[in-house]
C-alpha cells in the first residue's frame, strides 16, 4: 500500500492563479482531511470528508473548496491564491471505528504564493 | 472544543526518559486524548491513544489521572532520532485540533 500520497510535492503560483491539490488514499479510509501548517505553529484544518460525496469547514476554511467524488480522492483548490495562502499543506486520511482514531498523514505540498 | 497546554520545548539526552505534560482542564466525556509525533518537513504520525489510566505500547506509554484534567506522555530511553515535534490533541468524533505542540530536542 501507497498509504497517502499528495500531489504535486511543490508549487510555486503566483498571486490570482489557481491550482488544485491532489490527495490520495489507498487504505479505504471513510474520512479524509486538509490542513495547513505555517512555520512555528501547528496544523489548522481546513476543510474534512467524513465519505463519498459530502465535505465539511475546519477552522480555516475560507478562499479553498474542497471536493470528494471518489472515495479515494479528496481535492483542495485554490480558486485566487493569495500570498497569506503559502504553507505546507498536509493531507490525511482514518478509518471510520467509533472512539478510535489514527489518521495517517500525507508527505505534505510546500506551496508558495508570489 | 476544548484546548490543549503543553510546554513549548524540552531538552533531554540520549537515554534519559523523557516525560512531556499536556493540561485540558475542560475535557469532555467523550473526548479521547491522542498523541502525535512529527518529524521536520513530515507529515505527523500517530504515537499513542487513551481515555483513562494507564496506555502502553512499543513506542510510548500514556499516564492519565482519575479526574482526565492531564496527561503525560513518557518517552522511554529517548535518542537522537526521537527529536520531533509532539502534539497532544482532544479528539472529538471526527476532528483533531492540534496546538503549537512540544519541541523536544534530544542531544548526545
Amino acid at each position: 500500500n501507497a498509504g497517502v500520497t499528495q500531489t504535486p510535492k511543490f508549487r510555486v503560483l503566483k498571486t490570482g492563479q489557481s491550482m488544485t491539490l491532489l490527495c490520495a488514499q489507498d487504505m479505504n479510509h471513510e474520512y479524509m482531511y486538509w490542513y495547513r501548517q505555517d512555520p512555528g505553529m501547528g496544523l489548522r484544518l481546513i476543510h474534512y470528508s467524513v465519505g463519498e460525496g459530502t465535505t465539511a469547514k475546519g477552522e480555516v476554511p475560507d478562499g479553498y473548496n474542497v471536493s470528494r467524488l471518489k472515495k479515494q480522492n479528496f481535492l483542495l483548490g485554490l480558486e485566487s491564491a493569495a500570498p497569506s495562502q503559502t504553507s505546507v499543506y498536509f493531507c490525511a486520511s482514518r478509518p471510520h471505528r467509533d472512539y478510535t482514531d489514527t489518521q495517517y498523514f500525507g508527505p505534505g505540498t510546500r506551496l508558495t504564493v508570489l | 472544543l476544548a484546548k490543549t497546554t503543553q510546554p513549548i520545548s524540552m531538552d533531554s539526552y540520549e537515554g534519559q526518559e523523557v516525560n512531556i505534560t499536556c493540561s485540558h482542564n475542560n475535557i469532555a466525556t467523550n473526548d479521547y486524548i491522542t498523541w502525535y509525533q512529527q518529524f521536520p518537513s513530515q507529515g505527523p504520525r500517530f504515537i499513542i491513544q487513551g481515555y483513562k489510566t494507564k496506555v502502553t505500547n512499543e513506542v510510548a506509554s500514556l499516564f492519565i489521572p482519575a479526574d482526565r484534567k492531564s496527561s503525560t506522555l513518557s518517552l522511554p530511553r529517548v535518542s537522537l532520532s526521537d527529536t520531533a515535534v509532539y502534539y497532544c490533541l482532544l479528539r472529538g468524533y471526527s476532528t483533531l485540533t492540534f496546538g503549537k505542540g512540544t519541541m523536544l530536542l534530544v542531544s548526545p
